[in-house]
């Protein structure tokens, strides 16, 4: 049983198409997180969700807009995508005791290949 | 200056040998600290975390914390081929439950 999931694994799309990734976890978590890694792999946390509600939201283009419909989903939609958009996406989730130490759990990530 | 500093590498330990992986942090507030292995194509799974000063041991893994020097490690005993991976430090803050990475150090474990 995967723990946490997403679709696509691969998504290659022309520039300026809308894409959606969906990620779901089956572990009872309450929070869930979209990171990105470039090329270089550096990973980078764009989103979190708390129960539905948006907790953390960094730098991102507002052409990125996560969705949660309840606590074990959380997916993300891109407008107008860019060739600088190209990367792997990763989601997670993890319990939030609200002390900053809760494991996160990765999903297996989406490879997005814009052209 | 970067948020989370790690030597990108590559590292290369012969096998049966400690690797040694280091990361700093520039956030003093930082509470959680956490490693990652990630092999080449899969996501990032937990190896261990620390939260107070000192060492903490799980089985061949061993993680430093100095919270001083704003520094922690991770030694990997008796290393194996499979052990080879790029290894991710991430840190967090009390309250929360961002997790900042560094950009990871390559780690090759030559048989």
């Amino acid at each position: 049983d995967t723990a946490v999931s997403q679709t696509p694994k691969y998504l290659v799309t022309q520039m300026g198409n809308d894409k959606s990734i969906k990620c779901e976890q089956n572990l009872g978590h309450d929070t869930m997180y979209w990171y990105k890694q470039d090329s270089k792999k550096f990973l980078k946390i764009m989103f979190s969700y708390n129960n539905k509600e948006l907790i953390i939201n960094e730098t991102v283009p507002n052409r990125f807009s996560p969705k949660s419909p309840d606590k074990a989903h959380l997916n993300l939609h891109i407008n107008s995508l860019e060739l600088g958009d190209s990367a792997v996406y990763f989601c997670a989730s993890s319990h939030t005791s609200g002390g900053g130490t809760d494991t996160q759990y990765f999903g297996p990530g989406t490879r997005l290949t814009v052209l | 200056q970067k948020e989370v500093e790690q030597n990108s590498g590559p590292l290369s330990v012969p096998e049966g040998a400690i690797a040694s992986l280091n990361c700093t942090y520039s956030d003093r507030g930082s509470q959680s600290f956490f490693w990652y292995r990630q092999y080449s194509g899969k996501s990032p799974e937990l190896i261990m975390f620390i939260y107070s000063n000192g060492d903490k041991e799980d089985g061949r893994f061993t993680a430093q914390l100095n919270k001083a020097s704003q520094y922690v490690s991770l030694l990997i005993r008796d290393s194996q081929p499979s052990d080879s991976a790029t290894y991710l430090c991430a840190v967090s803050s009390f309250g929360n439950e961002k997790l900042t990475f560094g950009t990871g150090t390559r780690l090759t474990i030559i048989p």
